[in-house]
């Protein structure tokens, strides 16, 4: 069975600053997705990044990337110049290979101030 | 494009009652998936609903179960309520028509249940 663990309840950065989220997960598939999913206040789950275990090549979007060891079982968020907008529950998600499936942590309570 | 849509926004419903939660997937999605996230937990897989049939199912009791009809809409309905039912019920849809290399997950807002 896969688990996904998240050991930081709660973070809190200044606008503009950078921010690290951690993840690690467990499994014995070789081949699946990790992704990162954002929920602010109004509920809705909204993807940020997502990452192929397959490549290498850590994924980005913008102002989001991660750093993806494979070996390690880590799968941690970076958030680079932090809006308010970013404020919300962020989670870490694993999904096995053509499964659709997600498998969710915890998640970690981020809070931007001013 | 409505996106994925879910009804109703909260339901109050008491021990032993029977609730039906219903889901819209986004415009052009067959299948359709139900999560159920108690406070201050990550959503946990209850079931997937693709061509009519449930295709994949979590760890959660028969009290849990769904449809889907031929417009690719869903339906949760549980019965026999516990207070332990009370959480946020997610749907998400997703297309098996397009092939991708995974089917991106588009959520709704979800229905707020609360079990007195």
């Amino acid at each position: 069975a896969q688990t996904v663990t998240q050991s930081q309840p709660e973070m809190s950065v200044q606008e503009a600053e950078t921010v690290t989220l951690s993840c690690t997960y467990d499994t014995s598939e070789n081949n699946y997705y990790l992704f990162w999913y954002k929920q602010p206040p109004s509920r809705q789950m909204i993807l940020v990044i997502r990452q192929e275990a397959y490549k290498q090549q850590n994924a980005t979007e913008n102002r989001f990337s991660v750093n993806f060891q494979k070996a390690a079982k880590s799968f941690s968020l970076k958030i680079s110049d932090s809006q308010l907008g970013d404020t919300a529950m962020y989670f870490c998600a694993f999904m096995k290979h053509n499964t659709d499936k997600l498998i969710f942590g915890t998640g970690t309570r981020l809070q931007v101030f001013p | 494009d409505a996106g994925v849509t879910q009804s109703p926004t909260h339901l109050i419903k008491t021990r032993g009652q029977q609730v039906t939660l219903r889901c819209s997937p986004k415009s052009g999605h067959d299948t359709v998936s139900w999560y159920q996230q108690a406070l201050g937990q990550g959503p946990q897989f209850i079931f997937q609903y693709y061509e009519e049939e449930e295709r994949q199912r979590g760890n959660f009791p028969d009290r849990f179960s769904g449809h889907q009809f031929p417009n690719y809409s869903s339906e949760l309905n549980v019965n026999a309520l516990l207070l332990g039912d009370s959480a946020l019920y997610l749907c998400a849809s997703s297309s098996q028509i397009v092939w991708t290399d995974y089917n991106e997950q588009f959520f709704g807002p979800g229905t707020r249940l609360t079990v007195l």
